[in-house]
């Protein structure tokens, strides 16, 4: 089973900030938190991921609770073309298993013109 | 740099045949996996493998066989279609377990009559 909750869906308007949450209360002092989306008709693409600090990219920001049992990825500035299915998972560094592989259901974000 | 290749693009079967999904990569990592994706649900893992010559099962290995004889090739097998393996095929491979991103084909549509 997918180790991380997310909301079904979310919706935000264009040009304004999205903050997608993940929850992931059971995670381990190893594991990776991974965020990838998946735009219609096409495979999923690598958005970002940390492990304990805060991360940037030119794709989004990443922003990771202290305890890290939660975290939120913000996309600064949505366009259309960000209207995507974004998948949170957790991923282990020393672990076994396929655990590192499954993921969930993630978040149908709709972006309003 | 080619990333992960997936051939066919498109597949109709009729129930009963067999055929063999492919998927190459062409940056050397370890691990490769298999997922099949529903409309509206998210991914499921097949099978997966951590390096030439290991292979495992995921969440949904039912119907499908694996090899991985290569570093490059993950061919993933139908033994016999049936119309519940109607479906996208995505092939993923990443350089290790947590701290580096997943890579994905572009999936197979398989549509098995």
């Amino acid at each position: 089973d997918a180790k991380t909750t997310q909301p079904n869906s979310m919706e935000s308007n264009e040009e304004e900030p999205v903050h997608l949450p993940c929850n992931h209360s059971t995670i381990s002092g190893t594991d990776y938190i991974h965020w990838y989306r998946q735009l219609p008709s096409q495979g999923p693409e690598y958005v970002i991921h940390g492990l304990t600090s805060n991360v940037n990219n030119r794709m989004a920001s990443l922003a990771i609770a202290e305890d890290r049992k939660s975290s939120t990825l913000i996309l600064h500035r949505a366009t259309l073309r960000d209207a995507a299915v974004y998948y949170c998972i957790l991923r282990w560094y020393s672990g076994g298993g396929a655990d590192g592989l499954t993921f969930g259901k993630g978040t149908h974000l709709i972006i309003q013109p | 740099n080619a990333g992960v290749t997936q051939t066919p693009k498109f597949q109709v079967l009729k129930t009963g045949q067999s055929m063999t999904l492919q998927c190459a990569q062409d940056m050397n990592h370890e691990y490769m996996s298999w997922y099949r994706q529903d409309p509206g649900m998210g991914l499921r893992l097949i099978h997966y493998s951590v390096g030439a010559g290991i292979t495992d099962q995921g969440e949904v290995p039912n119907g499908y066989n694996v090899s991985r004889s290569t570093t490059e090739d993950f061919p993933l097998r139908l033994l016999s279609a049936a119309p519940s393996q109607t479906s996208v095929y995505f092939c993923a491979s990443t350089a290790d377990r947590g701290n580096s991103p997943l890579h994905f084909g572009n999936g197979t549509r398989l549509t098995v009559t």
